[in-house]
């Protein structure tokens, strides 16, 4: 159980484009979202947590106008990075939990911004 | 604000067991998870401790102390698969935050 579907898990797009990226807890309910950056060789940073239904709760030094991010249902959540430039180019990848528990992961999206 | 420490790096031998440690401090903590992470992939859930005491999983164990903000991470019967890093992670109210993790080389 608790399986956490990403999409796409690569996108290479051009700089000044946009890119939309799926988030989806498979077989439990998601109250909680988390999306998190990976730059080559460094940990996992926490971009922004999402609850349904609310605005999401962006980490210092996210520009939450260039990374949207929607928590519409309880089973989805999606990260918009807008005006994509190349310093944008990494690993994102969400987790979801139903409960104050652990986090369960997509299998990422790496974006090449060219 | 947060700390997070547990070693960046661990060697071990195949077939032998290796523990990560893991000590934090935080405010509004409620649990302890750990992760492994593939180069190139996205981290796997592997245990998780609420209380304190050892919970199991095959060849996985994990341990939280409350008391000590201290956890550990037990892999036995190292297998060469199980190179990797592993991240411990602090469940906050809202959050889950990750330190740099342990990387684990597992060899022959």
């Amino acid at each position: 159980g608790a399986v956490v579907s990403q999409h796409p898990s690569r996108v290479i797009c051009k700089s000044g484009t946009s890119v939309k990226i799926e988030c989806r807890s498979l077989d439990f309910q998601a109250t909680t979202m988390f999306w998190y950056r990976q730059f080559p060789k460094q940990s996992l940073m926490l971009m922004a947590t999402s609850n349904e239904g609310s605005k999401a709760t962006y980490e210092q030094g996210v520009e939450k106008d260039k990374f949207l991010i929607n928590h519409a249902s309880l089973t989805l959540s999606t990260l918009t990075v807008t005006s994509a430039h190349p310093e944008d180019s990494s690993f994102y990848i969400c987790s979801a939990r139903s409960t104050e528990g652990p986090l369960h992961f997509g299998n990422g999206t790496r974006l090449t911004v060219t | 604000g947060q700390s997070l420490e547990q070693p960046s790096e661990v060697t071990a031998v195949e077939g032998a067991i290796v523990q990560i440690n893991c000590t934090y401090q935080t405010s509004g903590f409620y649990g302890l998870s750990w992760y492994q992470q593939h180069d190139g992939g996205a981290p796997t859930f592997l245990s998780y401790n609420a209380l304190d005491g050892l919970e199991e999983t095959g060849r996985f164990s994990s341990f939280l102390s409350r008391s000590d903000s201290y956890g550990y991470l037990l892999l036995q019967e190292l297998q060469m698969k199980d190179s990797a890093s592993y991240f411990c992670a602090p469940s906050v109210y809202q959050k889950v935050t990750f330190g740099i993790g342990t990387k684990l080389q597992v060899i022959p």
